[in-house]
C-alpha cells in the first residue's frame, strides 16, 4: 500500500458544526503532516507529527484540533469555523529523516457557510 | 529559515517543445530540494528530488532537474512537452524539522 487516503473527499459545514478530517496510511511512515491550500497558492504547513508526537504548530488557530491516535491514523477536529477556513486541506506522510519526500493524500475539499 | 523562489507565475510552451519551470532556494547547510506537480482537485505527486551526488537528477514522466549550487537553482526541465504535462507545478524545500516549505507555484500550460 502506497497511498494515503484521507475522508471525506468533500465537506460542507456550518460555523457551528463540528467535524472531523480523516487520514490513513500503511507505508509504516512515522511523519505524518497537515496543510492547508488555497485556490492557485501552494500548500501551507499547519501541523507537523512525528512518532505521534506533535512536533510543529505553525500558530494555526484552536478552531483546528489535530489528533494522531497511532501510527497510522491522523486526524484534524474542527470546530466553529470561520468562511475564510473553506480550503483543501491535505494531510501527507514520509519517512523521519529530511532526503526522503512526502506522500500526499488526494485532499479533502472543505467549505464553511 | 529554509526557502524556494518560483518566479514565474505562468509559463507556456508549444506541444514538443522544451519546458523549464524556474527554481531558487535558500537555505543554510545542505539543500533537500523536490519538485511536485498538482492536478486540479487533486493532492500534490511527487516528481524527483535532490540530496545530494548528480547535479543532474531524473524523474518521473519524463522530467529531470539540474541542480546548481553556484546560482542557488533546481530548475525543471523535460525535453519534449506534452498537452497532458499541463499542470502546477510547486518546487519544495525540506527542512532538518521535517517541515517542508513550498514555492509559490507555477502554472505551465502546453499548447498543442
Amino acid at each position: 500500500d502506497t497511498e494515503v487516503t484521507q475522508t471525506p473527499k468533500h465537506l460542507v459545514m456550518g460555523m457551528t458544526n463540528k467535524k472531523s478530517l480523516k487520514c490513513e496510511q500503511h507505508m509504516g511512515h512515522r511523519a505524518m503532516y497537515w496543510y492547508k491550500q488555497k485556490a492557485k497558492k501552494p500548500p501551507e504547513l499547519m501541523f507537523v507529527y512525528s512518532y505521534e508526537k506533535l512536533s510543529i504548530n505553525e500558530s494555526v488557530p484552536s478552531r483546528f484540533s489535530p489528533e494522531c491516535p497511532n501510527s497510522s491514523l491522523l486526524n484534524l477536529h474542527l470546530h466553529a469555523l470561520q468562511p475564510e477556513d473553506s480550503a483543501l486541506y491535505l494531510c501527507a506522510s514520509s519517512q523521519e529523516t529530511s532526503n526522503y519526500g512526502y506522500t500526499f493524500g488526494s485532499g479533502t475539499r472543505l467549505t464553511v457557510v | 529559515a529554509q526557502s524556494v523562489a518560483q518566479p514565474e507565475d505562468q509559463v507556456n510552451v508549444a506541444e514538443g517543445n522544451p519546458l523549464t519551470v524556474k527554481c531558487t532556494y535558500s537555505v543554510s547547510g545542505n539543500p533537500y530540494l523536490f519538485w511536485y506537480v498538482q492536478y486540479p482537485n487533486r493532492g500534490l505527486q511527487f516528481l524527483l528530488k535532490y540530496i545530494t551526488g548528480d547535479n543532474l537528477v531524473k524523474g518521473s514522466y519524463g522530467f529531470e532537474a539540474e541542480f546548481n549550487k553556484s546560482q542557488t537553482s533546481f530548475h525543471l526541465k523535460k525535453p519534449s512537452a506534452l498537452v497532458s504535462d499541463s499542470a502546477l507545478y510547486f518546487c519544495a524545500v525540506r527542512g532538518y524539522n521535517n517541515d517542508m516549505r513550498f514555492g509559490a507555484g507555477t502554472r505551465l500550460t502546453v499548447k498543442p
